[in-house]
């Protein structure tokens, strides 16, 4: 089992509302994901972190925003969520170096009204 | 266009049965390929890594194969148990970034009847 955490598990929540999912982990990697996911489809990337004070977006657009002040963190920000943000975000980690198996962590099912 | 593509979208066997899943993949320049588990509500836990130059890989009862020159990989998994019901996601990356850049299938829905 990787040690890399995600809360909240499960998140109802209206429209317009500000969120915030979290992501830590403490095997000390130095990359960091965030993935969406909805049903039977596959992960989409939609940020990533090379390390402390770095971010990039992914292949997919998201409106959410992230950051990276501390290696253990990685924490996703909605300022206003909307219905279209329902969906599965799923946190992962890897080592810096090569291409390394990511962990993932059991995700965060967020549904908006 | 680099994409991965499963088969079947869904499967049910018997528990105890074999069964097989594929995965067909047009990534280029082609570094590795994984096959991920996902239990339900949970996220995906690795069960196997290839590179290239292999063409077999085990990991108790599942045993991945690749064939590089047609791109093609499968997941066998022998006398299947309940706790194999999972979606099973097919995964490659690509050697032409240091991110590694993955490309995800949509996954094949198993489930395993008693």
């Amino acid at each position: 089992e990787a040690d890399i955490y995600q809360t909240p598990r499960y998140l109802v929540i209206g429209t317009g509302k500000k969120i915030t999912l979290e992501c830590s982990q403490t095997m000390g990697h130095d990359k960091m994901y965030w993935y969406q996911q909805d049903p039977g489809m596959e992960l989409h990337l939609i940020h990533y972190s090379y390390g402390v004070n770095s971010t990039e977006k992914g292949d997919l657009s998201s409106e959410s925003t992230v950051s990276r002040i501390r290696t253990e963190h990685f924490p996703l920000t909605l300022e206003s969520a909307r219905p279209s943000h329902t969906s599965q975000y799923l946190c992962a980690s890897n080592r810096g170096a090569g291409q390394e198996t990511q962990y993932f962590g059991p995700g965060t099912r967020l549904l908006v009204l | 266009k680099n994409q991965v593509e499963q088969s079947p979208q869904s499967l049910i066997i018997l528990e105890g049965k074999n069964c097989t899943l594929q995965c067909n993949y047009t990534v280029s320049p082609f570094s590795n390929l994984r096959w991920y588990k996902q239990d339900t509500g949970r996220g995906p836990v690795s069960l196997t890594i290839m590179t290239f130059s292999e063409n077999t890989k085990s990991n108790g009862r599942y045993t991945a194969t690749l064939d590089a020159d047609t791109k093609q990989s499968s997941l066998h998994i022998t006398a299947s148990q309940l706790s194999d019901s999972a979606s099973y996601i097919c995964v490659v990356s690509d050697r032409g970034s240091t991110l590694g850049r993955l490309y995800f299938g949509r996954g094949t829905q198993l489930t395993v009847w008693p």
